[in-house]
């Protein structure tokens, strides 16, 4: 069964910290990998999409890398800020077109 | 649109009541997906559409689950005789296979209370 594990589960760092969020996987025929950012209650919103041909993609303060052979994706975030707190969902999708999610990092960041 | 639109933001019903959730897709995108996510938990796969036929059901819970989408763009989830359990946030998202697959948009999500 092809899984999709996020490390860790939770997260509290003072602002400023610049951090990893973990994201690994068992597909080795992965087509692209997206990290979504969820606020509480709310719905998912896009941050990063690499493909399976790139090594990274940065967005601002945002830089998500992609190793295939390690099976692994990782969330960079520099100078964190309070307004980053939520959970981060990593999504896998296979070249068959299987979407698999994470669980999720929830991420808090303390003023 | 310019985005994923869903309908209602909000639906609170009592228990075995019938209830209707919209999705309306980014205009082009062939491709629709529903997912329904508890607290706490990730995005739980229920329907995928390309068109207007169901590619993948295989996440419907039971047959008190149903969705379609008649004309290929605006998609309905259809829950009948609801139950508790069915209370969580419905996501929709919607992608252009044609244009690098599974890049998928979400709605702002429709969320359902089952008293």
């Amino acid at each position: 069964k092809q899984e999709v594990t996020q490390i860790p589960a939770a997260l509290s760092v003072p602002e400023g910290e610049n951090l990893v969020l973990n994201c690994s996987f068992t597909d080795s025929a992965i087509y692209n990998l997206q990290w979504f950012r969820q606020d509480p209650g709310k719905g998912l919103t896009s941050l990063l999409l690499i493909q399976s041909s790139q090594r990274e993609q940065t967005s601002g303060r945002l830089n998500a890398s992609l190793d295939k052979s390690s099976g692994r994706s990782t969330l960079y975030i520099a100078a964190s800020q309070p307004g980053d707190s939520a959970t981060y969902l990593c999504l896998s999708a296979g070249n068959n077109r299987k979407l698999i999610w994470g669980l999720g990092t929830s991420l808090a960041v303390n003023p | 649109g310019a985005g994923v639109s869903q309908t209602p933001s909000n639906k609170v019903t009592e228990k075995g009541k019938y209830v209707e959730l919209r999705c309306d897709p980014i205009s082009g995108h062939t491709a629709l997906y529903w997912y329904r996510q508890s607290l706490g938990q990730g995005p739980e796969f229920l329907i995928y559409f390309q068109g207007t036929g169901a590619a993948d059901d295989s996440g419907l819970p039971n047959d008190r689950f149903f969705a379609v989408r008649p004309e290929g763009s605006v998609s309905t989830l259809k829950i009948q005789r609801t139950e508790r359990g069915d209370s969580a946030m419905y996501l929709c998202a919607s992608s252009d296979p044609g244009a690098g697959a599974n890049v998928l948009t979400f709605g702002a999500g429709s969320r359902l209370t089952v008293l």
